[in-house]
Parts: C-alpha cells; structure tokens; sequence
C-alpha cells in the first residue's frame, strides 16, 4: 500500500513568489495535516484538515492557507515567499480527527528553499 | 501555549548500550506519540500511547506514558548503528487538538 506521498521532493523559489505543495494521504485516511520543520528544530502544526474542514490551525501568518479535496488530497499554498520560509514541508494523514491506532503517518516531505 | 521539552538534546553511546530519553509538558496530553527520523526523510512513529500509566514496546523500544499525564519516556535496548537519528516525542491533548512536537533528542551510536 502507497503511503503518504508529496510532491515535489525539492523546490527552490524567489523571495515574493508563490508555492503550492501538494499530499496524497494513505487510502482510506480523512484527516491531513500541515508542518514545517525548519533545520534543526521539530515539526511546528500549520493546518489540519478533515472531510474537506479546516480543523485546526497554527500559528502562522495568513500568507500560508491549505484545502482539501474530496478525494481527501490536500494543497498547502505559501504567497509571498520569505527567506525564512525555507523549511522541509510534511504532511501527515490519519484516518480520523484523532490519532487512531493506524498512527499519524508523514510523507517524506518537500524540501522548499526560498532564495 | 503548549510547548514539549526533550532531553537530553544529544546523545553519544556505544553500540550495545541501553538509552533512555524523556519528554515533558506543562500541559495534560491525551496521547503520546515517539517519531524518529532519519536525513531527508519525514519521521517515522515507532510508538502510540493512548493512557497514563501504560507502558508499550515495539522490539527493542519500550515507551510510557506518565502518569501525570504531562511526561513520557523512550528506552531503547542494546543499541546498534541503526538507531542513529532524531527522536521526537509528540503529544495531543483532546481528540481535536493539534499533534505537537518536541525538539527532539539526537541519537548517535559508535561501532
């Protein structure tokens, strides 16, 4: 069985564009969630979503906003990219809102480098 | 907010030895989740805890889950090169709540 996948593995981007990062959750998985992991530190919460709802949001500016599809896929789009937006971008799904015993299980991610 | 400290944040052993790491909160959690990850890759969960006081292995990782609800520890036995990576708690405090996560307590194991 596929497991999480994101795309694109790699990106790099110029100060002030635009980026969309996309996640196919596990089949059967309702509930996406966003992270950034910047290097050196662990995983900060951006977004979750389940059955196409917003469910909770972290603390990030209104430049970063995130949907899903009723295939359960998920975006995350950054607008007006910063240096300091460099990060490893993770998604992760699980099969409900709470963490079941199928775990919170993370793609790989996207390695996003603003220059 | 709700913020996780881990400690120790490094750790050198040498193969075969046993490693213990642990992880607090000023917060209850309702669960407790141990990741670990390795270079270019997302982490991995290697333990779930879902009550205080339970106590649960995978192989040669044993995790539980504080009492207090608010720490939770890792052990790993008779480490091998394997091993080596990041390892970080995470925890959630209601079924809607946010997966936090620690800093994360690097692991490094000699031959």
């Amino acid at each position: 069985d596929a497991g999480v996948t994101q795309s694109p593995t790699h990106l790099i981007k110029t100060r002030g564009q635009q980026v969309t990062l996309r996640c196919s959750p596990i089949s059967g998985h309702k509930s996406v969630s966003w992270y950034q992991q910047v290097l050196g530190q662990g995983p900060q919460f951006i977004f979750q979503y389940y059955e196409k709802e917003e469910r909770g949001r972290g603390n990030f500016p209104d430049r970063f906003s995130a949907r899903q599809f009723p295939n359960y896929s998920s975006e995350l789009n950054v607008n007006a990219l910063l240096l300091g937006d460099s990060a490893l971008y993770l998604c992760a799904s699980s099969s409900k809102t709470s963490v079941g015993k199928d775990g919170y299980t993370f793609g790989s991610g996207t390695r996003l480098t603003v220059v | 907010g709700q913020q996780l400290n881990q400690s120790p944040q490094s750790m050198f052993i040498q193969e075969g030895e046993d490693v213990s790491m642990n992880c607090t909160s000023s917060s209850i959690f309702n669960t407790w989740l141990w990741y670990k990850q390795e270079p270019g890759e997302g982490p991995v969960l290697l333990i779930a805890l879902y009550k205080a006081g339970e106590l649960t292995s995978n192989g040669r990782l044993t995790a539980q889950f504080g009492i207090t609800r608010k720490d939770s520890f890792l052990n790993i036995s008779a480490s091998i090169p394997s091993d080596v990576g990041i390892y970080f708690c995470a925890g959630r405090g209601t079924s809607y709540d946010k997966v936090i996560f620690g800093p994360g307590t690097s692991l490094s194991v000699i031959p």
